[in-house]
């Protein structure tokens, strides 16, 4: 079982939709990591987030410890917000790498 | 550079040859990261370099890869003998320390025929 769980795997949303995407951890973590990846291209890092609630233009993560679960919302969505969200958390350690969720492909239609 | 770069972005090999990936990730980011990422799937950790060392090389499937950093900048991922399923986009992501916000490179996808 993978230790980071995201819901849902797949959304679809009209333009303006308000959206929110969930991630659900197992243990211990030093930091969860929102990021965004476009179809053949890399992986961009949106949130890096240890508690509370972080905000960028229309994104908003928020994080509760005591629960192990962090969601991402994104507000007045565009067809540009089309990616997929990936929740990733590091554990610290060695090299505090990250361990992946296996993402939520978002679709904004026009 | 001014993002991690990965060459190449496609390599198609046939079944049983050697590859080689390489990572050049952002000048002064001491921390850098090969993680593989299957279809559909998450990506999933392969080795952690600290510097020039392999500080943690956990995640390498088995002695078929291998990945130096010999002068602690440009990585290079080495594949032998590759099997079918080693195909893959292969990520790298680079840290100013493993504490610090990562940058990815775009990735190298993998096929093998």
């Amino acid at each position: 079982k993978n230790e980071v769980e995201q819901s849902p795997q797949n959304l679809t949303a009209q333009e303006g939709e308000f959206i929110t995407i969930n991630c659900s951890y197992s243990v211990g973590i030093s930091a969860l990591h929102w990021l965004q990846q476009h179809p053949g291209g890399g992986i961009v890092s949106l949130f890096m987030l240890s508690s509370g609630k972080k905000k960028h233009g229309r994104l908003i993560a928020t994080i509760n410890i005591q629960e192990k679960h962090s969601s991402l919302h994104i507000t007045a969505s565009h067809p540009r917000d089309s990616a997929v969200y990936i929740c990733a958390v590091s554990h610290g350690g060695t090299g505090n790498q990250f361990y992946f969720g296996t993402g939520t492909s978002l679709t904004v239609i026009p | 550079g001014a993002g991690v770069s990965q060459t190449p972005s496609n390599k198609v090999t046939e079944k049983g040859k050697y590859v080689e990936l390489r990572c050049d990730p952002i000048s002064g980011h001491t921390a850098l990261y090969w993680y593989r990422q299957s279809l559909g799937q998450g990506p999933e950790f392969l080795i952690y370099f600290q510097g020039t060392g392999a500080a943690d090389d956990s995640g390498l499937p088995n002695d078929r890869f291998f990945a130096v950093r010999p002068e602690g900048s440009v990585s290079t991922l080495k594949i032998q003998r590759t099997e079918r399923g080693d195909s893959a986009v292969y990520l790298c992501a680079s840290r100013l320390a493993a504490n610090t916000e990562a940058f990815f490179g775009q990735g190298t996808r993998l096929t093998v025929v």
